[in-house]
Formats: C-alpha cells, sequence, structure tokens
C-alpha cells in the first residue's frame, strides 16, 4: 500500500459544484495533512493544511480530517473553472512530507 | 518580500555538461528540499537539508548532488548531466520549529538535456 493515495482522475465538475477530492494514507503517515494545487506545468502551491480530526474551512475551501478512517479530504465550494488543476495530497513522514500522485480536477463553465 | 527564488527557470544543455540549479528563499527557513517531478507524475524527493551543513538523500536514487554552506542558499549540481536528468526540479522549504512542516515551493527549473 502506497503510503498516500488518491485517485489519479479526472474529476469533472460543473462550474458552481461542489468539487470532492479525497485521500487516504497509511498508518506510516502522522498527524500532519497538507493539500497543494498543481497548474499544468506551475510549482505545487500550498492551499489548506489540517493536522486534527474535524473540519478545517478556509475561504471555498473546507479540508476535513478523520483519522480513525485515515482518509483527508478537500471541498471546494462554487467551483470555478480557474480551480481547473491537479490537487496534490501530502502527510507527515518520518521527517518528511509524502505526496500522493495527485487528483486532476476539470471544472467545465 | 519573503520568497523562494529558482534559477535558472528553463535549461537546455549537452549531454556531458556540468550545471548547477540555484535555489534561495528569504523565509528564514532552515530546512530545505529539492523535488524531479516529470509532467505529470508523482513528486519525488530527491535531497533534503536541515541547515548549514547537513544534507540528506532523497526518496529517489539521483545522481545530482547538494550543498547548504549558507542558510538561504541550496544549489543543486549535476557534475555530468544526461537526457535521463531531463525534468522539472521543484525547491522547498519549510518553517523552522515544526515536527511536520508546511513546504512552500519555488517556481522550478525546467531542463532539458539533449
Amino acid at each position: 500500500q502506497k503510503e498516500v493515495e488518491q485517485n489519479s482522475g479526472p474529476l469533472s465538475v460543473p462550474e458552481g459544484a461542489i468539487a470532492s477530492l479525497n485521500c487516504t494514507y497509511s498508518d506510516r503517515v502522522s498527524q500532519s495533512f497538507f493539500w497543494y494545487r498543481q497548474y499544468s506545468g506551475k510549482s505545487p502551491e500550498l492551499i489548506m493544511s489540517i493536522y486534527s480530526n474535524g473540519d478545517k474551512e478556509d475561504g471555498r475551501f473546507t479540508a476535513q480530517l478523520n483519522k480513525a478512517s485515515q482518509y483527508v479530504s478537500l471541498l471546494i465550494r462554487d467551483s470555478q473553472p480557474s480551480d481547473s488543476a491537479t490537487y496534490l495530497c501530502a502527510g507527515g513522514g518520518f521527517q518528511k512530507l509524502v505526496f500522493g500522485t495527485g487528483t486532476r480536477l476539470l471544472v467545465s463553465p | 518580500e519573503a520568497d523562494i527564488y529558482q534559477t535558472p527557470r528553463y535549461l537546455v544543455i549537452g549531454t556531458g555538461k556540468k550545471i548547477t540549479l540555484e535555489c534561495s528563499q528569504t523565509m528564514g527557513h532552515d530546512k530545505m528540499y529539492w523535488y524531479q517531478q516529470d509532467p505529470g507524475m508523482e513528486l519525488h524527493l530527491i535531497h533534503y537539508s536541515y541547515g548549514v551543513n547537513s544534507t540528506e538523500k532523497g526518496d529517489l536514487s539521483s545522481e545530482s548532488t547538494v550543498s547548504r554552506i549558507r542558510t538561504e542558499h541550496f544549489p543543486l549540481t549535476l557534475e555530468s548531466a544526461r537526457p535521463s536528468h531531463t525534468s522539472q526540479y521543484l525547491c522547498a522549504s519549510s518553517e523552522p520549529g515544526l515536527a511536520i512542516d508546511e513546504q512552500f515551493f519555488g517556481p522550478g527549473t525546467r531542463l532539458t538535456v539533449l
């Protein structure tokens, strides 16, 4: 099992809808989790971090962490075409971050 | 403005050349990282450093080397470039004092070896 797993997608949603991105992790990944957005040909940009169980909201983004089920998710409300990108989930491993392969999100106008 | 910089942004070079990719940050971070990423593929950690004179190899075997003589500077060197080194190289840094840190990335260097 990979340490951090994501569905590669693409996940297609219409403009204005809620996009739900999911990530599962193994026991080898600890309590810190991060969501990065990466546009094609660009570097990853940190958009959310979450350290404890529950929800964390920032604008249109909500990160959810469930340690018992070992999953972390990112909800994007009122999705815009500009949200179309690859979303990387990362978890804290031993002294470093472990990245998933990313989920490609496509938001159609 | 606190930021992380990489130069050059694009580099096309012939096989056998020695190259150095520059990474500098003005964020005051102790920890710095180099990742390699092919188009549409996952990030691979190739080197990291926890401070001056500290360097470690990452998960992906790499023929590159790094140095950390100054806190803000973390260059990556390829002694003899090969076509297999063609990739995007991303530098990152993270906040000091936390066990698992938020990492912030530079703009990347896209390297093409002919």
